[in-house]
């Protein structure tokens, strides 16, 4: 079945150090992929996408770009700051409306 | 932007007794909204997916009887755990769709549910 595997946490970084946190997908066809942000005490909170290969979702200085070849969603951001402090979770589905399938997370912890 | 709330946050029972969250889409209707449970360290796993006004449709292993689902109106829907036991603890977090965005859902803030 269709799953995602993302690097695992937590990922310790100083402020404006470049971060970047890995995805890979296995689906069959063509899923739009996801980057959601859960801050701490809140609710998972949409933070890019991608709905077809080559595109490039970007929000908030992050970037991820859908590469088919290699079936990834990475995750980047030039210059972190502590209040990039989360949990990170890279997504799929298969079709729009259907429901997300989730990679396991990955905490990012950024200090000053 | 949208927002989904639950309630409660936080919820303690006692072993055998049922407990009711609630998801609310406050400023959009939601045609379908969805279960999901998260472990400690783990994904967040789909339970189930709710479409308002039919019966929810449950991922395999997840028991219908147990995890009861009700999807009455356009903006709520309530999963209710009937005889929790310890194994049921879990941080539950629902999702909603706005039936204008397909491809998008809007996630409440999750409810701990711990049973003693």
């Amino acid at each position: 079945g269709d799953s995602v595997t993302q690097m695992e946490g937590p990922v310790t970084l100083s402020e404006e150090a470049f971060l970047t946190i890995n995805c890979t997908y296995t689906a069959t066809g063509y899923p739009s992929l996801f980057w959601y942000v859960q801050y701490p005490g809140e609710g998972l909170q949409l933070l890019l996408k991608a709905t077809k290969a080559d595109d490039k979702g970007s929000n908030k200085g992050f970037e991820a770009t859908y590469r088919k070849e290699t079936t990834s969603f990475h995750l980047e951001k030039g210059s972190v700051q502590v209040s990039d402090s989360a949990v990170y979770f890279c997504a799929l589905t298969r079709q729009a409306g259907t429901a997300l399938i989730f990679g396991k997370g990955t905490t990012l912890s950024v200090s000053s | 932007g949208a927002v989904v709330s639950q309630h409660p946050s936080r919820v303690i029972c006692k072993s055998g007794t049922s407990v009711k969250i609630e998801c609310r889409s406050l400023d959009f209707q939601a045609t379908t909204m969805f279960w999901y449970r998260q472990f400690p360290k783990k994904s967040l796993m789909l339970m189930a997916t709710s479409n308002e006004g039919s019966k929810a449709t449950y991922e395999q292993g997840v028991e219908k009887d147990k995890f009861l689902i009700n999807h009455a109106s356009l903006t709520l829907s309530t999963l209710t755990v009937t005889s929790a036991h310890p194994e049921d603890s879990s941080f539950y977090i629902c999702s909603a769709r706005d039936r204008r965005a397909l491809d998008e859902q809007f996630f409440g803030p999750g409810t701990r549910l711990t049973v003693l």
